[in-house]
């Protein structure tokens, strides 16, 4: 099994322009969640899903958009970027309560 | 405020030592994680207790819960040089079981 992946792995952005982070899991957990981690803030959730057609707001959900089409993806969407979005950003899938964390997309917004 | 506060945010030890972290919450749980990551890395699940659990252990990781002072601990003893990471304790809070909220984590280096 390859996990959870993310692509790309990194990315800049600039003010204003919009992108999606992929996210893909091969394990047919039904939950999936996103997450963003700023130095000294640890992991805040963004959005998340308990499965397919079905998602939720976080701790921090302004300016993202999600969907979940099937159970293996969950992508987000940046709708307009802006600096403080800059970040780095983890997809996870959740076994009971047990997460799998991808890789990580470190995005930066100038 | 964050639900889970992690103590201290940073501690160095020499190999072979024991390391012991702390983490505070605020509301009532169903269970409590620990979590490691290495730098630049996604975070990989350490050990779960459950709220009803005092005590777990998992190799050379032993974690402790007191809900009565909504207090964790995880101790890693004889470390390792490949210990060095940080240690973030995730909380599945009653409400909304489904989110786990995050500390801020703990950066611990183990010294050769």
């Amino acid at each position: 099994n390859a996990g959870v992946t993310q692509t790309p792995k990194f990315q800049v952005l600039k003010t204003g322009q919009s992108m999606t982070l992929q996210c893909a899991q091969d394990m047919n957990h039904e939950y999936m969640s996103w997450y963003r981690q700023d130095p000294g803030m640890g992991l805040r959730l963004i959005h998340y899903s308990v499965g397919a057609g079905i998602t939720d707001q976080g701790e921090v959900p302004n300016g993202y958009n999600v969907s979940r089409s099937t159970t293996e993806d969950f992508p987000l969407r940046l709708l307009s970027a802006a600096p403080s979005q800059t970040s780095v950003y983890f997809c996870a899938s959740r076994e009971n309560y047990e997460q799998y964390f991808g890789p990580g997309t470190r995005l930066t917004v100038t | 405020s964050q639900q889970g506060e992690e103590d201290p945010q940073a501690l160095s030890i020499q190999e072979g030592e024991n390391a012991t972290m702390n983490c505070s919450y605020k509301t009532s749980i169903n269970n409590l994680q620990w979590y490691r990551q290495n730098s630049g890395r996604g975070l990989v699940h350490l050990i779960l207790i459950r709220s009803n659990e005092r005590e777990k252990h998992s190799g050379r990781l032993r974690v402790t819960l007191d809900t009565s002072k909504k207090s964790s601990s995880l101790l890693i003893t004889a470390s390792r040089a490949a210990d060095t990471a940080s240690y973030f304790c995730a909380t599945a809070i009653i409400q909304g079981a489904q989110k786990l909220v995050f500390g801020q984590g703990t950066r611990l280096t183990i010294n050769p």
